[in-house]
């Protein structure tokens, strides 16, 4: 099966810019998920979605963060202005959506905010 | 709120040799997932082993093994037989069997492979 698809692998802002991210699920997979990956760090997860609801946002700085998920399959993040603090990889990852099923992650996207 | 830690930065390993990564977590949940994952540097992050904190049973994926001991909040992933491709950063991370299916990492243990 094709895996998580996400565009583009490398991206390089100045900052107050705005910048877009894209992700494909696995097909069939209900819950996708976007994970930010600073230098150093573990991911952590910035938007949970359930087909195309919203489950956890609890951790996405909304004032200059965004995400939609279309028709419950592509979903795009968006960052509106970026700040040098953005600089990270941002993984998407997408699952059957029960509890005891992993999470497929895609190769991510390389922010780098100048 | 949960936490993972992995308190080795760096770890490295002879090929064919036996290593261990340890991992600690904090919880009150009595139910819940503990996943290693491998990620390869620019490579996307895959799963190696998953562990059901109900099952006693420690998990086995071919050459990759747990220990896992619920009452010290401990996980550790035993690689047996070391391989080059064996390389890269290994994440730990802590899933709730509840009300949210988000995984909560720890910051990593980067493993290098000598030959």
């Amino acid at each position: 099966e094709a895996g998580v698809a996400q565009s583009p692998r490398y991206k390089i802002i100045e900052k107050r810019q705005s910048v877009a991210f894209w992700c494909n699920p696995i097909s069939g997979h209900a819950t996708l998920y976007w994970y930010q990956q600073i230098l150093g760090q573990g991911p952590k997860l910035l938007i949970q979605f359930q087909n195309n609801g919203v489950v956890d946002d609890s951790q996405l700085p909304k004032d200059r963060f965004s995400a939609e998920r279309l028709k419950g399959v592509d979903s795009t993040l968006k960052i509106q202005p970026a700040k040098l603090e953005d600089s990270a990889v941002y993984l998407c990852a997408s699952s059957l959506g029960r509890s005891n099923q992993p999470q497929h992650f895609g190769d991510g996207t390389r922010l780098s905010i100048l | 709120a949960q936490t993972v830690t992995q308190s080795q930065p760096e770890m490295s390993v002879q090929e064919a040799e036996t290593v261990t990564l340890s991992c600690t977590y904090d919880t009150s949940e009595s139910d819940y997932y503990l996943f290693w994952y491998k990620q390869p540097p620019s490579r996307q992050m895959i799963l190696v082993i998953r562990q059901e904190a109900y099952k006693q049973q420690n998990a086995t994926e071919n050459r990759f093994s747990v220990n896992f001991q619920k009452a010290a909040k401990s996980f550790s992933l035993k690689i047996s037989d070391s391989q080059l491709g064996d390389a890269a950063m290994y994440f730990c991370a802590y899933r709730s069997a509840y009300n949210t299916d988000k995984l909560i990492f720890g910051t990593g243990t980067r493993l290098q492979v000598f030959p």
